[in-house]
This record gives structure tokens, C-alpha cells and sequence, in this order.
């Protein structure tokens, strides 16, 4: 059973550009949440999305977007790529929206640089 | 608002010693707390939480971690260490439970040496 998987696992992007990153959930997941880890610090939230809506936002800029599919696959897209958004970005699934009964299982990551 | 400080970003212990990672926490209302581990290349792994039932808690892989209201904290205990404990550890904390919008410390790594 494959866990999290992301894509690519490394990019590296100038300024000013845009970047998608992209996550297919553990099998019999539905609902995915997206990470920003900064060098040395803790993930922070970025959003979580179920149904095909983005469901909880943390404080992250509107550069910050994203999608989930029908398959309950996402992307993380941002845009006007700024040196600080260099981060390993990770994903995470759970089934359904209740954190409380479900543990989320997170992907390996994507070290994004921004040059 | 709430936040978490872990005192230490390393920590060496031998094998075989006690392993303790600390974790304060700031809450105006009672907190539910996490511990989870990141080994390298690799996502996070929940180790245990603490959601105001036992203020013991048992994770995995021999981990447990004791609320203190008191001291505001939730220290993060081995009785001993093995070398594949040597990880990033992260402490976070939520105002609900049923929620994945953690506060997350800013982690401390663990060495183990042989």
C-alpha cells in the first residue's frame, strides 16, 4: 500500500516564478493538507482541502493556492515566487474532516528553492 | 493565541540512556497536545497525543510524554535510547482537537551515539 507521495521531490525556481507541487493521497484517503517547512523551524498549516474545497486556511498569503481533484489527489500552487518561500512543502491525508478520529499520514516532501 | 517552545534544538544521549525532550506550551484555554517524530528524507510520524484524558500518554516505539498544567509542559521521555531514535522531534499544540491547524515548535534533534 503506498503511502503519501509527492512531486517532484526537488525544485528549484527564480523569483517572480509561479510552481506547482503535487500530492496523491494514501489509498482510501479523501482529504489532503498542505505543510511549509522553513529551514529549521516547524511545519506550519497552509490549507487543508476535502470535496474538492479548500476547508481551513492558515495564514498564508492568496499567492498561496491550490486544488484537489476527483481522484482526491492536489496540487499547491504559488505564485510570485519570493526568496522566503523556499521551504520543504509537505502533504498530508487523512480519511474524511474528523482529525480527532483518523490520524493524517504525511507525504516525504518537496524542498522547493528559490533562487 | 497559543505557541510551544522546545528548549534545545540538540540533544546527544549514549545508547541505552534516557532520552527527554523538552516542551512548554502557552494556551489561554486547556490545549491538546502532539509529539511527532521526522526521520531524515522523510514526512512526520505522530508519536502520541494528549487530548485531556490521561496526563500519562504512551505513544510508540517506547515514547511517552506527561501533561504538567502546572509547569505548562509536556516533556517527551525514553527510558532508553536506540540509534534508530536519532530523529527530528516536534512538539505542537491545537485549541481543538479536531483539527489539523497545529502550532508546531521549532523542533529538537536527537543524536544517539553507540
Amino acid at each position: 500500500d503506498a503511502g503519501v507521495t509527492q512531486s517532484p521531490t526537488h525544485l528549484i525556481k527564480t523569483r517572480g516564478q509561479q510552481v506547482t507541487l503535487r500530492c496523491s493521497p494514501k489509498s482510501g484517503h479523501d482529504t489532503v493538507s498542505w505543510y511549509q517547512q522553513a529551514l529549521g523551524q516547524g511545519p506550519q498549516f497552509i490549507f487543508q482541502y476535502y470535496e474538492e474545497e479548500e476547508r481551513q486556511r492558515g495564514n498564508f498569503p492568496d499567492r498561496f493556492s491550490g486544488h484537489q481533484f476527483p481522484n482526491y489527489s492536489s496540487e499547491l500552487n504559488v505564485n510570485a515566487l519570493l526568496l522566503g518561500d523556499s521551504a520543504l512543502y509537505l502533504c498530508a491525508s487523512r480519511k474524511g474532516l474528523a482529525a480527532d478520529r483518523n490520524e493524517q499520514f504525511f507525504g516525504p516532501g518537496t524542498r522547493l528553492t528559490v533562487l | 493565541a497559543q505557541s510551544v517552545t522546545q528548549l534545545g534544538s540538540h540533544v546527544s544521549v549514549s545508547e541505552g540512556a534516557l532520552v527527554l525532550l523538552r516542551c512548554n506550551y502557552s494556551s489561554s484555554v486547556p490545549p491538546y497536545l502532539f509529539w511527532y517524530v521526522q526521520y531524515p528524507n522523510q514526512g512526520l510520524q505522530l508519536l502520541l497525543k494528549y487530548t485531556s484524558a490521561a496526563t500519562l500518554v504512551k505513544g510508540i516505539n517506547g515514547f511517552e510524554a506527561e501533561f504538567k498544567k502546572s509547569e505548562t509542559s509536556f516533556h517527551l521521555t525514553k527510558p532508553s535510547a536506540h540509534m534508530s531514535d536519532a530523529a527530528e522531534y516536534f512538539c505542537a499544540v491545537s485549541v481543538t482537537y479536531n483539527t489539523d491547524k497545529l502550532i508546531f515548535g521549532t523542533g529538537t534533534r536527537l543524536q544517539v551515539f553507540p
